[in-house]
């Protein structure tokens, strides 16, 4: 059974620090992998989805990159906002499957 | 697109009561989810359907949860009867095809007591 651990559970920063987030798995055979954002009381958004063939992927201040041969992954945001706060999960999936496999997330606290 | 539809977002009941939780998906997503998060277990996929038949319902724990999807947009989750370890947000998350990024609703928020 896949595992997914997001380490530290908890992050807060100052604003402008730039954010490491980090999600290791398991089971390191090919994977897809995406990151989630959830604001408190809401649902899930999806970041930025890293296919099994790519190594990374940039949306703005966003960077997240996979290293398949040590099941790992890490989120970079750059230059951390207050309306960056949320907790950020990631999710393993098989290539050509549906089911996601989550980590507990990592809860992040920007600060003015 | 008003996205994923669930509702109700909170719902308060005791235990033994029948609760049915709804979901609208996004127009023209043939998959569709169920999830329950708790703090204990985080995200746990309940059931998978696929143009509105269910494939995978592995994640159901007991029989007092079943789940439809009578059309394209609209499934229900029941669980009858509820007890106070149901409690939980249980999330309905739809997308185009089963391995495209899911879209997830805002939850609703279940408390039995």
């Amino acid at each position: 059974k896949q595992e997914v651990t997001q380490i530290p559970a908890a992050l807060s920063v100052p604003e402008g620090e730039n954010l490491v987030l980090n999600c290791s798995f398991t089971d390191s055979a090919i994977y897809n992998l995406q990151w989630f954002r959830q604001d408190p009381g809401k649902g899930l958004t999806s970041l930025l989805l890293i296919q099994s063939s790519q190594r990374e992927q940039t949306s703005g201040r966003l960077n997240a990159s996979l290293d398949k041969s040590s099941g790992r992954s890490t989120l970079y945001i750059a230059a951390s906002q207050p309306g960056d706060s949320a907790t950020y999960l990631c999710a393993v999936s098989p290539p050509n499957d549906y089911k996601l496999s989550f980590g507990a997330g990592t809860t992040v606290t920007v600060r003015a | 697109d008003a996205g994923v539809i669930q509702s109700p977002r909170h719902e308060v009941t005791e235990m033994g009561q029948e609760v049915t939780l709804r979901c609208k998906p996004i127009s023209g997503h043939n998959s569709l989810f169920w999830y329950r998060q708790t703090m204990m277990r985080g995200l746990e996929l309940l059931i998978y359907f696929n143009n509105n038949v269910p494939i995978d319902d592995s994640g159901m724990p007991e029989d007092r949860f079943s789940a439809k999807m009578p059309n394209a947009s609209f499934s229900t989750l029941k669980i009858q009867p509820s007890e106070p370890r149901d409690s939980a947000v249980y999330f309905c998350a739809s997308s185009p095809t089963p391995t495209d990024t899911q879209y997830f609703g805002p939850g609703t928020r279940l408390t039995v007591l």
